[in-house]
């Protein structure tokens, strides 16, 4: 089945621990992007890849780091995550970046900084 | 930059009616994608319906319609025979067309309107 996947759903942890929200697809997706997602202000682009070692800075950053060294992974990673990280996290890819290539999602983490 | 509004932060309509959600754009270019994306609490994501800018002709999915009005920078949505498992929250969003070089084709999206059917 085609999907994207992220680990873990939920994740509860204190300011300045380190964590890895891990992403992968299996549908050979060239562009891959993070989104956080927070009540009244919708979707926001955190960064995107177009494809391995190809990275770049969405609208909102700060704070977060991405790696892209397979196609099928994009892992979002938080050094020192701050309560203002507090969010729901959606990875998305597609075929390559334009309007005509469906984005896929997958199923959001939930993550609380505490 | 582009921006999408959705005035209307929640609604909620009786089993088998219509309702229609608001969308408004602002934007400078002249050939995007405009999408609806439903999430109900399951979070995920779904993608309803999507209108190309230059397609006059407005897009259709079943019971999901959309009136598109590129002058206007409009974009509402249409759930016709209304059933419980549309209640979710719609986002509105808005794509740049890349033409044949794409780059960061981003999807901005709007706040969300929280629909709810009423039994």
């Amino acid at each position: 089945e085609a999907q994207v996947t992220q680990n873990p759903r939920y994740l509860i942890t204190v300011t300045g621990k380190k964590l890895t929200v891990t992403c992968s697809q299996n549908m050979n997706h060239e562009y891959m992007s993070w989104y956080r997602q927070d009540p009244g202000l919708g979707l926001r682009q955190i960064y995107y890849s177009m494809n391995v070692e190809v990275t770049d800075k969405g609208d909102v950053p700060e704070g977060y780091k991405v790696s892209r060294k397979e196609k099928r992974n994009f892992p979002l990673i938080l050094e020192s995550p701050s309560p203002n990280q507090t969010s729901l996290y959606f990875c998305a890819s597609s075929l390559v970046g334009g309007g005509d290539s469906p984005l896929h999602f997958g199923n959001g983490t939930r993550l609380t900084v505490t | 930059a582009q921006t999408v509004t959705q005035s209307q932060p929640e609604m909620s309509v009786q089993e088998a009616e219509t309702v229609t959600l608001s969308c408004t754009y602002d934007t400078s270019e002249n050939n995007y994608y405009l999408f609806w994306y439903k999430q109900p609490p399951s979070r995920q994501m779904i993608l309803v319906i999507r209108q190309e800018a230059y397609k006059q002709q407005n897009a259709t999915e079943n019971r999901f319609s959309v009136n598109f009005q590129k002058a206007a920078k409009s974009f509402s949505l249409k759930i016709s025979d209304s059933q419980l498992g549309d209640t979710a929250m719609y986002f509105c969003a808005f794509m740049k067309h890349g033409g044949t070089n794409f780059g960061n084709e981003k999807l901005t999206f709007g706040t969300g309107t929280r629909l709810t059917i009423i039994p």
